[in-house]
């Protein structure tokens, strides 16, 4: 199976910092990769995928980057609604296999 | 306005049987595949299983092989998850969520999820 790695864990940060959550595979993925957002109590929401192709209606301070087994989520300028927990996803693969996901908090 | 809206969650003994279902409309039913993901309280989200739009396919995690089955039912734009032989590690929020035409898939769309607990 493809592990996923997220880090941080935990991420303190401030209204208007630029943001960056890292996720390395075990494995080469291409660029297989999504990656989503989640609120307290609440599901998923797809913010990116193929690595770095914004869905439609996502902030465009939102970005991914990345092939292989390195990927970056960017958040360009933090804002208020953006605190939450992010996870990244491999595609490449059955099985299916999520980051262990990072929590952005308010610093 | 897709929605995907999942049923059949409940308190069930190990050992017992459970089966979720998610009606899904505002989308072509038969153009895309689906999944369930599950997230454990406080835990990260964990895959259990999809299924491809002709419903010939079906993948699982090993966590759940053998004791998972998802099928679709496109007359009624139903997927469902029968899940037998139920653990206490079984016990979490389970998402139904739409995949894309391909067989593997990333999810754009989500149901809002339910709870399955399994204690005695």
């Amino acid at each position: 199976d493809i592990q996923m790695t997220q880090s941080p864990s935990t991420l303190s940060a401030s209204v208007g910092d630029r943001v960056t959550i890292t996720c390395r595979a075990s494995q080469s993925i291409s660029r297989w990769l999504a990656w989503y957002q989640q609120k307290p109590g609440k599901a998923p929401k797809l913010l990116i995928y193929k690595a770095s192709s914004l869905e439609s209606g996502v902030p465009s301070r939102f970005s991914g980057s990345g092939s292989g087994t390195e990927f970056t989520l960017t958040i360009s300028s933090l804002q208020p609604d953006d605190f939450a927990t992010y996870y990244c996803q491999n595609y490449d693969l059955y099985p299916l296999t999520f980051g262990g996901g990072t929590k952005v908090e308010i610093k | 306005e897709v929605q995907l809206v999942e049923s059949g969650g409940r308190l069930v003994q190990p050992g017992g049987s459970l089966r979720l279902s998610c009606a899904a409309s505002g989308f072509t039913f038969t153009d895309f595949a689906l999944g369930w993901v599950r997230q454990a309280s406080v835990k990260g989200l964990e895959w259990v299983s999809s299924i491809n739009l002709s419903g010939d396919r079906t993948y699982y995690a090993d966590s759940v092989k053998g004791r998972f089955t998802i099928s679709r039912d496109d007359s009624k734009n139903t997927l469902y998850l029968q899940m037998d032989s139920l653990r206490a590690e079984d016990t979490a929020v389970y998402y139904c969520a739409r995949g894309g035409r391909g067989a593997i898939v990333y999810f754009d769309y989500w149901g809002q999820g339910l709870l399955v607990s399994v204690s005695s």
